[in-house]
């Protein structure tokens, strides 16, 4: 089984204070770990990836995630929020066990940035 | 560089007509393609993939069909739309399931 559970469908920062949008996940397989943001009418755009390297992943506009196996999370961090950060957010996960794929998307996070 | 585009980007449709939405990948060959729906608050849900030409796996039951004609071309139809088909449908594209998708632009779809 496979499952993606972000945990705030709504969070609010002030601009220049820290971002943490967090995921929790379940699979069975050896999962890679994604999140995407998507602003309003616009297609997803990948933020960071995890293909089983380095647990802490860096990715574009500030963004970094650390994976967790213990604790089967993969949140998302910015150390300081940005206007042009407000957008939603996807926390996906994608495995293949033998010939079986599968890939599977949170609900999102929608994120506010307050001037 | 790997181009994807989704047309048309808005349609409104009556309930009961067919629909038909295209997508295509340029830059790459044999690209895992897949079909999305995005219904608001619900997040997205994968419909369909497709690994190669005439190749197509569904998700979940439902009003919709998908076709690949040709390596590069992804086309999601239905016969008759219900008012439940309204949404946002997004086309991506990947090499390999462990690995990123890249999305087009999407098609923003209301049955009337």
């Amino acid at each position: 089984a496979q499952s993606v559970t972000q945990l705030d469908s709504h969070v609010s920062v002030s601009e220049g204070t820290p971002v943490l949008l967090r995921c929790n996940y379940s699979s069975s397989y050896s999962p890679s770990l994604f999140w995407y943001v998507q602003h309003p009418n616009k297609g997803l755009q990948l933020l960071l990836k995890y293909t089983s390297a380095a647990t802490l992943v860096k990715g574009i506009n500030g963004f970094e995630a650390e994976f967790k196996k213990s604790e089967t999370s993969f949140h998302l961090t910015k150390p300081s929020a940005h206007m042009s950060d407000a957008a939603e957010y996807f926390c996906v996960v994608s495995g293949r066990k033998g010939g079986y794929q599968k890939v599977t998307f949170g609900i999102g996070t929608k994120l506010q940035v307050i001037p | 560089s790997q181009t994807i585009h989704q047309w048309p980007a808005t349609l409104v449709q009556p309930v009961g007509s067919p629909l038909s939405l295209e997508c295509t990948v340029e830059g790459t060959s044999n690209p895992n393609l897949y079909w999305y729906r995005q219904a608001a608050g619900r997040g997205l849900q994968l419909l369909f993939y497709s690994v190669g030409i005439g190749q197509i796996s569904s998700e979940v039951p439902q009003n919709l069909s998908a076709s690949r004609p040709q390596d590069r071309q992804f086309i999601l139809s239905s016969k008759k739309l219900l008012l439940s088909d309204s949404g946002f449908y997004l086309c991506a594209w990947g090499r390999e399931i462990l690995y990123e998708q890249y999305f087009g632009p999407g098609t923003r779809l209301t049955v009337t």
